[in-house]
């Protein structure tokens, strides 16, 4: 079945810096990426996911690459702020039958 | 705003009692998968329910149970609580791959 790894598991940086969260898949079947950022108490939400037939999707600060090739997929959030402190999950799936399988996190801190 | 709401949002039960937690779906979406999350951890699947149907299960024992109602809502009922059941159970509305999640239900077992 599908292994999702991400790394780093914590990252720190300051307001205004560039912060850049890594996933690899192990099913080269995955045809869809999603990323959730989840805050203290509450449940995952969806901020940006990309699909197999594209290479980059922006929305705003944040964007998602993905090398097919490689099966890797990274979260790129620019300008950073302090309310986008939190625990962000990566995940892969390859048809609306299968599940989601997420990588483990990556807590991110803003400093500001 | 995902409209996606599980009730309820914390519960303290105890070791070999049974839970029911409960998830109303987003308008629309005729799929509902819950998964488990565990503190510092990423969601883990437990099944998923298609039409009322289940039509995928993870890797828990059979004493995790569904239902999936017509109107789409849903229920996670797990028997024979045991502490390392104490987690957050997440649900999630789905509209082919995309996943919207609710906030939540704490389950704690003592």
């Amino acid at each position: 079945g599908e292994n999702v790894e991400q790394h780093p598991s914590t990252l720190s940086v300051q307001e205004g810096d560039s912060a850049v969260i890594k996933c690899t898949y192990s099913d080269s079947a995955s045809n869809y990426f999603p990323w959730y950022k989840q805050e203290l108490g509450k449940g995952p939400q969806l901020i940006i996911d990309i699909r197999s037939n594209v290479g980059e999707k922006k929305d705003q600060r944040i964007a998602v690459t993905l090398n097919k090739t490689a099966k890797h997929f990274s979260l790129h959030i620019t300008e950073t702020q302090p309310e986008d402190s939190a625990v962000y999950f990566c995940a892969a799936s390859f048809s609306g039958n299968t599940p989601l399988v997420f990588g483990k996190g990556t807590r991110l801190s803003v400093i500001a | 705003e995902t409209g996606v709401t599980q009730s309820p949002t914390h519960l303290i039960k105890t070791r070999g009692q049974q839970v029911t937690l409960r998830c109303s779906s987003q308008s629309g979406h005729n799929t509902v998968s819950w998964y488990q999350q565990a503190l510092g951890q990423g969601p883990q699947f437990i099944f998923q329910y298609y039409r009322e149907e289940e039509n995928g299960r993870g890797n828990f024992p059979p004493r995790f149970s569904g239902l999936q109602f017509p109107n789409y809502s849903s229920e996670l009922n797990v028997n024979a609580l045991e502490l390392d059941d104490s987690a957050l159970y997440l649900c999630a509305s789905r509209l082919g791959q995309v996943a919207f999640f609710g906030q939540g239900t704490r389950l704690t077992v003592v």
